[in-house]
């Protein structure tokens, strides 16, 4: 099975850099996916990690760590806009499309 | 380039009714997944589609069922609903032949059962 754990809130100023962190025990693995869902909108795509290491995308960056079953988003230069749920979902061996999410973290900017 | 698309945005429904949901994927792609999220809760995996099959399937009762068409659109049908079924359905497309991992969301069908 898949067991996903992600803190449930976190709150962060604006223009500060907040770390999210997600950590999975699964039966298989393939890959961590980070997600992106305002309320009451679709998740967008953010990251997708496969091997061990830390991908930089723009303020946002994921990291990877396969023998720790450890993931992290870090988000720099917050701003209001980033206030959202994000979601870690973890793909099954050889790929495929059978996300397992977590249940995601609320991140509220502040002033 | 046109997202994923779904109609209705809004539905109500009483217990025992059915209910169709339709999924367009984004221009190019050929596989779809549909997902129920719980308030609060992540989105699960209720089943994919690719070339008019069901490919995979998640923990979800004979009453969820589904259909591709052959422009790779898509309809989630849900028999004998249940107050547990409000949820809001995603659906979400990839393709295959682009290594098929990163999906891309549509915006949504909120079901409410009473």
């Amino acid at each position: 099975g898949q067991n996903i754990d992600q803190p449930t809130e976190m709150t962060a100023t604006e223009g500060a850099i907040v770390q999210i962190n997600c950590t999975y025990q699964t039966s298989g693995f393939n890959g961590l996916f980070w997600y992106q869902q305002h309320a009451g909108e679709a998740p967008t795509f953010l990251s997708y990690n496969v091997l061990d290491g830390l991908e930089e995308k723009g303020r946002f960056s994921s990291f990877l760590s396969r023998s720790k079953g450890y993931s992290y988003l870090l988000l720099k230069e917050l701003q209001m806009k980033d206030s959202a749920s994000y979601l870690c979902a973890v793909s099954p061996p050889g790929g495929g499309n059978k996300l397992t999410f977590g249940t995601g973290t609320q991140l509220k900017v502040e002033l | 380039d046109a997202g994923v698309t779904q109609s209705p945005t809004h539905l109500i429904k009483t217990r025992g009714q059915q209910v169709t949901l339709r999924c367009s994927p984004k221009s190019g792609h050929d596989t779809v997944s549909w997902y129920q999220q719980a308030l609060g809760q992540g989105p699960q995996f209720i089943f994919q589609y690719y070339e008019e099959e069901e490919r995979q399937r998640g923990n979800f009762p004979d009453r969820f069922s589904g259909h591709q068409f052959p422009n790779y659109s898509s309809e989630l049908n849900v028999n004998a609903l249940l107050l547990g079924d409000s949820a809001l359905y995603l659906c979400a497309s990839s393709l295959v032949a682009g290594g098929g991992e990163t999906q891309y969301f549509g915006p949504g069908t909120r079901l409410l059962v009473l």
